[in-house]
């Protein structure tokens, strides 16, 4: 298994931009996530999806979209992207809402807003 | 709103014990975590404790669990260069295991 993987590793916008930044895990697992991580801070979590179909916000939404069309992928898009979104963003999967010892965090995309 | 706190950075001597503290605000938290994130790699989970447990040990790792106090210890026994990183503690509800609150993280520096 490749767990779960993101791409890009770097990228770079201008302000106003659009991207879609991608994740993919290939354990079956129904619980996927979006964190971002600023520096000095811990991670937070953007959007939430607990299935297929089903996807919530979580405590930074704004200025993001997701959607889960499958149960590998679950991808994150910034419509016009603003230097407030420079940030690492990873995203992470688990097999149900138990315990968490086998949630998986995936590599990170750090971005950066010019 | 819930809040989880740590302290900014802790250095140590190579083979002594560390011990890295955080403290949490909500009451309905069920599992408190510890993760580990080296440079420029993502987060490995270290170790959970269930809220009704007060200790856990796990070959060096030690969590220490005070629920009246609502603080969370990790003490690193023979602390080796290689465990240099960021930790983290996290939070979660039973139901809610998927949605983690993080604290900013303590920067661990292991001193030969």
């Amino acid at each position: 298994n490749a767990g779960v993987t993101q791409t890009p590793k770097f990228q770079v916008l201008k302000t106003g931009q659009s991207m879609t930044l991608q994740c993919a895990q290939d354990m079956n697992h129904e619980y996927m996530s979006w964190y971002r991580q600023d520096p000095g801070m811990g991670l937070r979590l953007i959007h939430y999806s607990v299935g297929a179909g089903i996807t919530d916000q979580g405590e930074v939404p704004n200025g993001y979209n997701v959607s889960r069309s499958t149960t590998e992928d679950f991808p994150l898009r910034l419509l016009s992207a603003a230097p407030s979104q420079t940030s690492v963003y990873f995203c992470a999967s688990s097999p149900d809402r138990g315990p968490v010892d086998t949630q998986y965090f995936g590599p990170g995309t750090r971005l950066t807003v010019l | 709103g819930e809040d989880v706190e740590q302290s900014l950075f802790l250095s140590v001597r190579e083979g002594d014990s560390s011990v890295i503290n955080c403290t949490y605000t909500d009451s309905s938290s069920t599992y408190l975590y510890w993760y580990k994130q080296e440079p420029g790699a993502g987060l490995q989970l270290l170790t959970y404790i269930f809220s009704n447990m007060d200790m856990k040990q796990d070959q060096r790792l030690t969590v220490l669990l005070n629920k009246k106090d609502k603080h969370l210890s990790l003490r690193i026994a023979d602390t080796q260069t290689g465990d240099s990183a960021i930790y983290f503690c996290a939070e979660s509800s039973m139901d809610s295991s998927y949605k983690l609150i993080f604290g900013s993280g303590t920067r661990l520096l292991v001193r030969p």
